[in-house]
């Protein structure tokens, strides 16, 4: 399968600040999302990015596929934005819509 | 709401017992896939079914099984159960195979084996 690396593990912020969580992967993909689980459980579809650049409010991300990361930008946080942070890559060829998840990023955003 | 409807949103059970997960996709989604999310595995890809038919097969155990129906519902099926079982699973949802534009969770159903 394909190994995904999210960092930091744990991010810890105060309100109004921004951050930037990666995610390398190990082969090449043509399926790229992240995704946010709140303190509830929910998992939110942020962005479909195999590759390239994609701006939704306040949230961002960036894939470049030929070296094998993606970025995810979060600006102005609020504590809303708390949660879990996933990457998720896939490969089409073999296991068609199968996703690889990482291991996450753990973002607190304190008032 | 996500358009992914999962039922039970929990359940509690004993090892040994049986149960069944229900997962209805978002409208115009023909593939469905099933996950496990525990603490020490993470997320973990169970199955994938496109149009009623089984596309993909990940970390699913022998004792699980799952269909797809005409209606394109899907179930997830449990047994023999153990303790360490005991986790969130979760359906989604995505509009076909070959091009994926983005999967939608549906809010997950935490079982409990005791």
């Amino acid at each position: 399968g394909i190994q995904v690396e999210q960092s930091p593990p744990d991010l810890i912020l105060q309100e109004g600040a921004n951050s930037t969580l990666r995610c390398n992967f190990s082969d090449s993909v043509n399926n790229l999302q992240w995704f946010h689980q709140n303190p509830w459980g929910q998992l939110i579809n942020l962005f479909y990015i195999p590759s390239g650049t994609k701006q939704n409010g306040r949230l961002s991300a960036t894939t470049v596929a030929t070296e094998r990361y993606s970025l995810l930008y979060i600006s102005s946080s609020q504590t809303t934005d708390s949660g879990v942070y996933f990457c998720a890559v896939g490969r089409r060829g073999s296991t068609l819509g199968r996703l690889y998840f990482g291991r996450g990023t753990q973002l607190t955003v304190w008032p | 709401d996500s358009g992914v409807t999962q039922t039970p949103k929990h359940l509690i059970t004993a090892t040994g017992q049986r149960v069944t997960l229900r997962c209805s996709p978002r409208s115009g989604d023909l593939s469905v896939y099933w996950y496990q999310q525990s603490l020490d595995q993470g997320l973990q890809f169970l199955i994938q079914y496109y149009n009623g038919e089984e596309r993909a097969k990940g970390n699913i155990l022998e004792r699980f099984s799952a269909q797809q129906f005409p209606d394109l519902h899907s179930e997830l099926n449990l047994s023999s159960l153990e303790l360490g079982d005991s986790a969130l699973y979760f359906c989604a949802s995505s509009v076909g195979v070959d091009r994926d534009y983005g999967y939608t969770f549906g809010s997950g159903t935490r079982l409990t084996v005791v």
